[in-house]
């Protein structure tokens, strides 16, 4: 069965600096990779995807991640924080099933950045 | 734009009522979901849907049923609504082989 672990409930980091959010996977055959972000009482907004070819994605608001297959992982990043990234992010692994490609979710992430 | 729309953006029900939760998406996506979120857990497949009438269970069906009799309408049931359901509730629909899902803003049930 395919599953995905975020290691970090919450990740702190100041305006400016550079941040990572962390986001492995196990699956029998090829990963399709997601990153969501949700803001308080909405829903989830995609940001990027990785579904074959170059290992570093970009993504929307300046994300990107870095898909490694070697280490099974997918970890989020950007370069330079704002406080307005502050959410909950969530890594996904879609899996086939039956012909329908089926989202699974990490516990998810709280990011907090600090001005 | 894809939109897929709760009808509720929160509910506040009595323990023991039947509740349903509408799902409606306007781009004739073949495949629709139900999911709870909570605290923690991150979101958990109640029920998926591939087709008109068709059906799965997902990882935690148990307390739940859904209907699908419209493609763009997928109704999830609470038969007797218990407090441990009281949760967020997102749904999302995808094209039929695409593996891309697009979320509705949820909703936000309370069960006293």
């Amino acid at each position: 069965a395919q599953s995905v672990a975020q290691p970090e409930d919450q990740v702190n980091v100041a305006e400016g600096n550079p941040l990572t959010v962390k986001c492995t996977y196990s699956v029998s055959g090829n990963p399709y990779l997601f990153w969501y972000v949700q803001y308080p009482n909405r829903g989830l907004q995609f940001l990027l995807k990785y579904i074959t070819g170059d290992n570093l994605v970009k993504g929307s608001y300046g994300f990107e991640a870095e898909f490694n297959k070697s280490q099974t992982s997918f970890h989020l990043k950007k370069p330079s924080a704002l406080v307005s990234d502050s959410a909950l992010y969530f890594c996904a692994v879609t899996v086939e099933r039956g012909g329908s490609y089926i989202p699974t979710f990490g516990r998810g992430t709280s990011l907090i950045v600090h001005p | 734009d894809v939109k897929v729309t709760q009808s509720s953006r929160y509910l506040v029900k009595r323990t023991g009522e039947k509740v349903f939760l509408e799902c409606v998406q306007d781009m004739d996506h073949e495949n629709m979901f139900w999911y709870r979120q909570d605290p923690g857990l991150g979101l958990r497949l109640i029920y998926f849907s591939y087709d008109v009438k068709m059906k799965e269970k997902g990882d935690i069906p148990e307390g739940y049923s859904v209907s699908r009799e419209k493609k763009e309408r997928f109704s999830l049931i609470l038969e007797s609504a218990s407090t441990n359901q009281t949760s967020m509730y997102l749904c999302a629909s995808s094209l039929q082989g695409s593996t891309e899902a697009f979320f509705g803003q949820g909703t936000r049930l309370t069960v006293v």
